[in-house]
């Protein structure tokens, strides 16, 4: 069974500073692990995934995040926050394997003030 | 491509009563799913397919029916409405069960 946990459901930031939101996960099985971000009234779209490659995996929009199998983490981060990145962000986690959809966490609202 | 497409957008039931909520997609994905979205809850799987006429449980399954007689569409049926579903609901779809391709959502008050 695959489980997600975000760490803070709401993350606060000043435009230009680091943005550090955090995921840990939990799987029976080597996991596919994604982060996907929604605007407010739409859907969800992917911002990046893992899935065996690369442990640090860049995505859309200058973010990235690392797997850490030791740490069963998988942190999202960008350098510098734009206002525009204002918005929920979801942590998912699969097992990789055909016959399985995808277990989301509860998101964290990042908010970016001027 | 129109990719997932959900209607309706926005629906008021009475509680007791049945409806169905559409959800199709044009990418030709074996995969779909049902997510329902809850303030504070994030996402949660209630049913998904990995192909025509296949279909298995998620974490939320109880008072919700799905079918895939196709593989465009995956409806959703609920059976007699309650308050406690008042939700958004996502479809989503996949070429693989990885990446998921998100509708727009269709918001739902159970009154």
């Amino acid at each position: 069974a695959q489980s997600v946990t975000q760490l803070g459901s709401h993350v606060s930031v000043s435009e230009g500073a680091l943005v550090l939101l955090r995921c840990n996960y939990s799987s029976s099985v080597p996991p596919y692990l994604f982060w996907y971000v929604q605007y407010p009234n739409q859907g969800l779209q992917l911002l990046l995934k893992y899935t065996s490659a690369a442990t640090l995996v860049k995505g859309i929009n200058g973010f990235e995040a690392e797997f850490k199998k030791s740490e069963t983490s998988f942190h999202l981060t960008k350098p510098s926050a734009h206002m525009s990145d204002a918005a929920e962000y979801f942590c998912a986690v699969s097992a990789g394997q055909a016959g399985t959809a995808p277990i989301f966490g509860k998101g964290t609202t990042l908010s970016v003030s001027s | 491509n129109a990719g997932v497409t959900q209607t309706p957008k926005f629906q008021v039931l009475k509680t007791g009563q049945s409806m169905t909520l559409q959800c199709a997609q044009d990418m030709n994905h074996e995969y779909m799913s049902w997510y329902r979205q809850d303030p504070g809850m994030g996402l949660r799987l209630i049913h998904y397919s990995v192909g025509a006429g296949i279909t298995d449980q998620g974490e939320v399954p109880n008072g919700y029916n799905v079918s895939r007689s196709t593989t465009e569409d995956f409806p959703l049926r609920l059976l007699s409405a309650a308050p406690s579903q008042t939700s958004v609901y996502f479809c989503a779809s996949s070429p693989s069960g990885e990446t998921q391709y998100f509708g727009p959502g269709t918001r739902l008050l159970v009154l």
